[in-house]
């Protein structure tokens, strides 16, 4: 089936460092996904952060970049410059825009960003 | 600003008791879902409805089902709880077609 798979469960950075999240999916019953990352702040409701529906685009948002790279199957989340409030949960997720339309999350990382 | 509303923030029950979550959204949404989110964190559909059709995941045992009075309202009602459900259950809500949901703080379960 599709998955999506986040290989770190918890990532710590110090304030100012660059970070990179990673994330790779398995989309074989979907020809095109279009590929998220959400973001759950302390005590806050799961929210969009970034979208991207094209192969080969990148996605911005807050500091935050991703692109989505179909010949790696990945879509990496990078900041250049972290601060201690990006402090969050980060999912990856897919879904099948000619299909469903249900979201296929993944485990999810802690960062944690040190002062 | 919160637009997904979820009662209780969190519930301890017994095992076999029934129990009913609430989710209310305000954004004009007309379709909502259920998730689970288990020890693992991993997040996993249950249901998706709007008031044309409930989508079921198969994976989802029968004592769950949802309720809904309107379009900007979806519970969530498990008929007799075992250990197994003790999770976060995630309410969200899009409009139909569209992948970009919005989500509820969550409702913790706690079966003992």
């Amino acid at each position: 089936g599709d998955s999506v798979t986040q290989t770190e469960g918890q990532v710590t950075v110090s304030e100012s460092k660059s970070l990179i999240i990673n994330c790779t999916y398995s989309a074989t019953s979907i020809a095109y996904p279009n590929l998220f990352w959400y973001v759950r702040y302390p005590g806050e409701g799961l929210q969009l952060l970034l979208k991207v529906i094209t192969a080969g685009q990148k996605g911005s948002s807050r500091g935050f970049e991703a692109t989505y790279n179909k010949e790696t199957t990945s879509f990496h989340l990078q900041k250049a410059s972290v601060q201690e409030s990006d402090s969050a949960v980060y999912y990856c997720a897919l879904s099948d825009p000619s299909g469903s339309w249900q979201l296929i999350f993944g485990s999810g990382t802690q960062l944690t960003v040190m002062p | 600003e919160t637009a997904v509303f979820q009662t209780p923030n969190y519930h301890v029950t017994q095992v076999g008791n029934e129990v009913s979550f609430n989710c209310k959204q305000t954004l004009g949404h007309d379709t909502m879902y259920w998730y689970k989110q288990d020890s693992k964190k991993l997040l996993k559909i249950m249901f998706s409805y709007n008031n044309k059709q409930l989508i079921v995941n198969e994976t989802v045992p029968r004592r769950f089902s949802p309720q809904s009075s309107d379009k900007a309202h979806l519970n969530l009602r498990i008929k007799s709880v075992e250990p197994e459900d003790s999770a976060v259950y995630l309410c969200a809500s899009s409009y139909w077609g569209r992948d970009e949901q919005y989500f509820g703080p969550g409702t913790r379960l706690t079966v003992l």
